[in-house]
């Protein structure tokens, strides 16, 4: 069972459409991260969100963290080709012994047609 | 400023082969994790080191190994390699914060690694 349910899977658009992503859990999580990862690169980090209804905006990106800590949506607007990519998000999560690791979604493929 | 390395960019292996990976983290970071990310899936945790000491480790079998080296640089070492070890493996690197906090982890382009 995944801690973290992408959607959806794969998404191909035209530029300028607007688009929203989900990442969905059953557990609580006390924050929440998003990654863009392009062909040929490694995972780079968009944002994190800490607070249950915390909304942040980066350019055109708009990420949402759900009320109960759940769950985060993260909205593109007036996509464009650049945008193209692997969008993960990602949780830290508690191992025994007090440790933490960090556990990633599937991913949403978007790639975004000129 | 040079962001996190590996070496190399990809490589192909038999099966029951032997791999390792090379990792330069980030400057100023003393911290390594590794990272597995199969085709059509997030990455997994391998796992971390600091100090040159594995810190804590994912569901991964004793065939994954590592090292680090008083630079901060560290390998994976993958043993009795299998068809399902065929994967993109990254490394990200960080400044150590303890075993219950993790400061942002840089991301290098990884190592494909596809065993025939």
């Amino acid at each position: 069972t995944q801690l973290l349910e992408q959607s959806p899977q794969f998404l191909s658009i035209q530029e300028g459409e607007n688009l929203t992503v989900y990442c969905n859990s059953s557990s609580v999580f006390s924050s929440l991260q998003w990654y863009r990862q392009e062909p040929g690169e490694g995972p780079v980090l968009l944002v994190t969100v800490v607070t249950g209804g915390e909304v942040k905006k980066l350019k055109r990106l708009t990420f949402q963290f759900g009320d109960a800590r759940k769950d985060s949506s993260l909205h593109i607007t007036a996509a464009q080709p650049g945008d193209t990519g692997l969008y993960l998000c990602a949780v830290y999560y508690l191992l025994q012994g007090g440790s933490e690791k960090l556990v990633f979604g599937k991913g949403t493929k978007l790639t975004v047609n000129p | 400023d040079a962001g996190v390395t590996q070496s190399p960019t990809h490589l192909i292996k038999t099966r029951g082969q032997q791999v390792t990976l090379r990792c330069s983290p980030k400057s100023g970071h003393d911290t390594v994790s590794w990272y597995q990310q199969a085709l059509g899936q997030g990455p997994q945790f391998i796992f971390q080191y600091y100090e040159e000491e594995e810190r804590q480790r994912g569901n991964f079998p004793d065939r994954f190994s590592g090292h680090q080296f008083p630079n901060y640089s560290s390998e994976l070492n993958v043993n009795a390699l299998l068809l399902g070890d065929s994967a993109l493996y990254l490394c990200a690197s960080s400044t150590w914060a303890g075993l219950a906090v993790t400061n942002e982890q840089f991301f290098g382009p990884g190592t494909r690694l596809t065993v025939l």
